[in-house]
């Protein structure tokens, strides 16, 4: 069935350094995707969309691009913050309302 | 703007009660109301959505259930807690047309003892 794999975590980073979390998802067609971002105790929050091929979604200094030749949608930040740290998830749109959620990929970053 | 609200924050419960936990919608009509468990290992799993008032539908057996009163009120139950139902509960609304991103309550950490 359809799915969103990111990479493994924990990533941790030192301030100001890049940022890049991995994410592919199957589908058929050209799914809406996500990025949503978890601070710790608290929900999820929704960090950027891309609704078709080649869009890039932007926020608060990340980025992601939709790819559909390689059906990817890396998250991107070129220079972290300690405040940063958080458990990202990557979605996809999926029929019926539903999203497909990937198993998260928490971010440490160390002053 | 659109707003949503889960309480309690948290609830300690011991194994056996009951429980209702509530979420509600304010700002829009009609949404796609959700219901999740996020376990310690970060993994979201959706438990029921909404797309209707009294229409429920379940993802997964369980220990749970789910209604919906009114149009921007769902609330998930149990008869008889379980220890496996230790976990952070998260409510989440979206549009009802088209592929639209789902917007999270600040969830219910609910521990069993």
């Amino acid at each position: 069935g359809d799915s969103v794999t990111q990479m493994e975590g924990p990533v941790t980073l030192s301030e100001e350094a890049f940022l890049t979390i991995n994410c592919t998802y199957t589908a058929t067609g050209y799914p809406s995707l996500f990025w949503y971002v978890q601070y710790p105790g608290e929900g999820l929050q929704l960090l950027l969309k891309a609704t078709k091929a080649d869009d890039k979604g932007s926020n608060k200094g990340f980025e992601a691009t939709y790819r559909k030749e390689t059906t990817s949608f890396h998250l991107e930040k070129g220079s972290v913050q300690v405040s940063d740290s958080a458990v990202y998830f990557c979605a996809r749109y999926n029929q019926g309302g539903k999203l497909i959620f990937g198993q998260g990929t928490e971010l440490s970053v160390k002053p | 703007s659109q707003t949503i609200h889960q309480w309690p924050a948290t609830l300690v419960q011991p194994v056996g009660s009951p429980l209702s936990l509530e979420c509600t919608v304010e700002g829009t009509s009609n949404p796609n109301l959700y219901w999740y468990r996020q376990a310690a290992g970060r993994g979201l799993q959706l438990l029921f959505y909404s797309v209707g008032i009294g229409q429920i539908s379940s993802e997964v057996p369980q220990n749970l259930s789910a209604s919906r009163p009114q149009d921007r009120q769902f609330i998930l139950s149990s008869k008889k807690l379980l220890l496996s139902d230790s976990g952070f509960y998260l409510c989440a609304w979206s549009v009802s047309s088209g592929p639209q991103p789902q917007h999270f309550g600040d969830g219910t950490r609910l521990s069993i003892l």
